[in-house]
């Protein structure tokens, strides 16, 4: 199916632990996004990739690591999760930048005990 | 300051009323304005797009962008149950690789 996917759709883990977030999405978009959504902060832009092998930080990147080294794939690794990363994950890509509208994915709520 | 404001509500109110949902912001280079709207445990989806200035409608939908007071209003008109979800304004420049988000306004429309 076309569209951007996120898997785990849930995810316990605990603190210190490593845990990769797998984004994928078949529209061929050159830019993709993750996000992170908590109350009272809305949405917030943790990195975002132009290309391929081409990424950059955005508003709270500490904490986190991404690559990108096909085009449809972006994963998103929490090097030693802490509690303060529980929330719930976003992936989003767009075709042309700030032009083109954000097409999202449905979420990965991650608790970190 | 935050690039973007928007009141978290809530809102509430009764079925086939007309809504107002605000956003203002301070970057003067914003050219992109968007509405999403989130139910509960979904991702975003786009509900409106508008290019610069001006008003754009889509059905119940009206978006409307004053960039001299930079100000953004969603209008709901004849609202419907199903209308209740959070919704998120979101605005970027052109030539920029960044989105800016609202935090939302959460909505209930009461049948």
């Amino acid at each position: 199916d076309a569209g951007i996917t996120q898997s785990p759709r849930y995810k316990i883990t605990e603190t210190g632990r490593q845990v990769t977030l797998m984004c994928h999405q078949t529209w061929s978009h050159s830019y993709m996004f993750w996000y992170r959504q908590d109350l009272g902060h809305g949405l917030r832009l943790i990195y975002y990739s132009a290309a391929a092998d081409i990424t950059d930080k955005g508003e709270v990147p500490d904490g986190y690591v991404v690559s990108r080294s096909k085009t449809e794939n972006f994963p998103l690794t929490l090097e030693s999760a802490t509690r303060s990363q529980t929330s719930v994950y976003f992936c989003a890509s767009n075709g042309a930048s700030g032009a083109d509208t954000q097409y999202f994915g449905p979420g990965t709520r991650l608790t970190v005990l | 300051q935050k690039e973007v404001e928007q009141d978290p509500g809530p809102l509430s109110v009764p079925e086939g009323a007309i809504v107002s949902l605000n956003c203002t912001y301070s970057n003067s280079a914003f050219q992109y304005f968007m509405w999403y709207r989130q139910y509960s445990r979904k991702g975003p989806e786009l509900l409106m797009y508008t290019y610069s200035s001006g008003n754009k409608e889509d059905g119940r939908f009206t978006a409307q962008v004053d960039k001299s007071s930079k100000y953004i209003s969603l209008f709901i008109r004849d609202s419907q149950p199903s209308d209740s979800a959070t919704y998120l304004c979101a605005m970027s420049a052109k030539g920029g690789n960044q989105f800016y988000f609202g935090t939302g306004t959460s909505l209930t429309v009461i049948p």
